[in-house]
C-alpha cells in the first residue's frame, strides 16, 4: 500500500520567513509526486515532481525530488499571510492508474 | 475557462437516506476522480472515471458509487448515509487519462444528522 507522510504537521512562521516542508513516500511503482495547496476548500495545484534533482520555481515556491532517498521538499521564501494553508502532498504511481496517496499535510501559519 | 463545478455545495441529510452529488469538469477533460476528505483520514481516493468507464476504485464500501456521462459530467452516490460519511467530497478533473496534473473543484461538505 502506497504510503504519504508529511512533515512537521503544523508551522507557525512570521512574514519574511523561509519554510521548508517535507514529504516522504513509498510507492511500489513510483510515477509522479504532486503538491497542492488547500486553503478553504479546493486543492490548488501547485507543482507535478517526477524526475529527481530537477527544481520546479514558481515565484516564491519552488520543490524539488529525490526519488533514491524517496522524499520532496516545498520551500517557500519570503513569507506573506497569504500563504497560510494546508500544503498536501500526493503520490501516484504507474499500477494504479491516475489514483493520488495524499500525505495528512502540513498546516502553515503566517503571522504579520 | 471556467473550473471544476460542483453541485450542490453543502447538503444535510439523515442518516439512512442516499445522496448524489454532481460534478462537472473543466471543458475538455475528460477524467474525473472523486475524493473524501475528513479530519481524520484526510484526503482519500473514492474513484475514478474515464470516458463513462470507471478506471479505478479506492478502498470503500459499496454504497459509495458512481458515474459518467458522455459529456463527462460525473455523478456520485453515496446510499444508507451512515454519520461517519460526513465529509467534504472533492471532485477533480484531468485532461488525459495519463496526465497527473488533476484540478479539484470546490468541494460539497455533506453533513449526516
Amino acid at each position: 500500500e502506497d504510503k504519504v507522510v508529511q512533515s512537521p504537521l503544523s508551522l507557525v512562521v512570521h512574514e519574511g520567513d523561509t519554510v521548508t516542508l517535507n514529504c516522504s513516500y513509498e510507492v511500489t511503482n513510483f510515477r509522479s509526486l504532486l503538491w497542492y495547496k488547500q486553503e478553504k476548500k479546493a486543492p490548488t495545484f501547485l507543482f507535478m515532481l517526477t524526475s529527481s534533482g530537477i527544481e520546479k520555481k514558481s515565484g516564491r515556491l519552488s520543490s524539488i525530488l529525490d526519488k533514491k532517498e524517496l522524499f520532496s521538499i516545498l520551500n517557500i521564501t519570503a513569507t506573506q499571510t497569504g500563504d497560510s494553508a494546508v500544503y498536501l502532498c500526493a503520490v501516484s504511481n504507474n499500477n494504479a492508474g491516475n489514483m493520488l496517496t495524499f500525505g495528512g499535510g502540513t498546516r502553515l501559519m503566517v503571522k504579520p | 475557462k471556467a473550473g471544476v463545478t460542483q453541485t450542490p455545495r453543502y447538503l444535510i441529510k439523515t442518516r439512512g437516506q442516499q445522496v448524489t452529488l454532481s460534478c462537472s469538469p473543466i471543458s475538455g477533460h475528460r477524467s474525473v476522480s472523486w475524493y473524501q476528505q475528513t479530519p481524520g483520514q484526510g484526503l482519500q481516493f473514492l474513484f475514478e472515471y474515464f470516458s463513462e468507464t470507471q478506471r479505478n476504485k479506492g478502498n470503500f464500501p459499496g454504497r459509495f458509487s458512481g458515474r459518467q456521462f458522455s459529456n463527462s459530467r460525473s455523478e456520485m452516490n453515496v446510499s444508507t448515509l451512515e454519520l461517519g460519511d460526513s465529509a467534504l467530497y472533492l471532485c477533480a478533473s484531468r485532461y488525459l487519462s495519463t496526465s497527473n496534473e488533476q484540478f479539484f473543484g470546490p468541494g460539497t461538505r455533506l453533513t449526516v444528522l
